[in-house]
């Protein structure tokens, strides 16, 4: 079946540091990738996505590129701010209507 | 343009009542999809649905549980004798007919609590 694991939190970096939270898939065939960001209180936000090999999807200074060889979309942002902190959620699409998410990791950036 | 609104944000049942969570999917979205995160866990697909029918329902317990998405007003996700296990965040999304699948658009959830 589809499965999506990605990396346990919680993630604490300093502002302007380097950010890479990392996420692996399971799936038959190509699915879809997609990171979705949560902020406190709110509802899941779709952050960037990449729908086939290669692609690289990237959004707000994050990027992410599917990686069919190594199964992965790793998701990185080059220098952090506060404003970032939140909780992100590696998922997938392949051939039906669901979306499969990881846990999610939280991201706390401190000034 | 106002987001998928669900409502209400927080809800506390006692076990054996039922819990009726409401969302409404933004403006000109046809397509509702329901998910549950149990703590600790990721979002969890439930059911998809359009307008006045079920799509897909094979994530929703087969006991208990029931969506619809009637032609006029909210989806709802009706839970009929709430067990402690039920205690979740339920999330609905929502997409337009244009783009279809890949674009879900989620609401900030309904935190259930079973006492």
């Amino acid at each position: 079946g589809n499965s999506v694991t990605q990396m346990e939190g919680p993630v604490t970096l300093s502002e302007e540091a380097f950010l890479t939270i990392n996420c692996t898939y399971t799936a038959t065939g190509y699915p879809s990738l997609f990171w979705y960001v949560q902020y406190p209180g709110e509802g899941l936000q779709l952050l960037l996505k990449a729908t086939k090999a290669d692609d690289k999807g990237s959004n707000k200074g994050f990027e992410a590129t599917y990686r069919k060889e190594t199964t992965s979309f790793h998701l990185e942002k080059g220098s952090v701010q506060v404003s970032d902190s939140a909780v992100y959620f590696c998922a997938l699409r392949n051939s039906g209507y669901a979306l499969n998410f990881g846990k999610g990791t939280s991201l706390l950036v401190t000034p | 343009n106002a987001g998928v609104m669900q409502n209400p944000r927080h809800l506390v049942r006692r076990r054996g009542q039922e819990a009726r969570l409401r969302c409404s999917p933004m403006k000109g979205h046809s397509h509702v999809y329901w998910y549950r995160q149990l703590p600790e866990e990721g979002l969890k697909f439930m059911v998809y649905l359009q307008k006045e029918n079920i799509i897909d329902e094979s994530g929703m317990p087969k006991e208990r549980f029931s969506a619809e998405f009637p032609k006029e007003g909210p989806s709802i996700l009706r839970i009929q004798q709430v067990v402690r296990g039920d205690s979740a965040a339920y999330f609905c999304a929502s997409s337009p007919p244009a783009t279809g699948r890949d674009e879900q658009y989620f609401g900030p959830g309904t935190r259930l609590t079973v006492t």
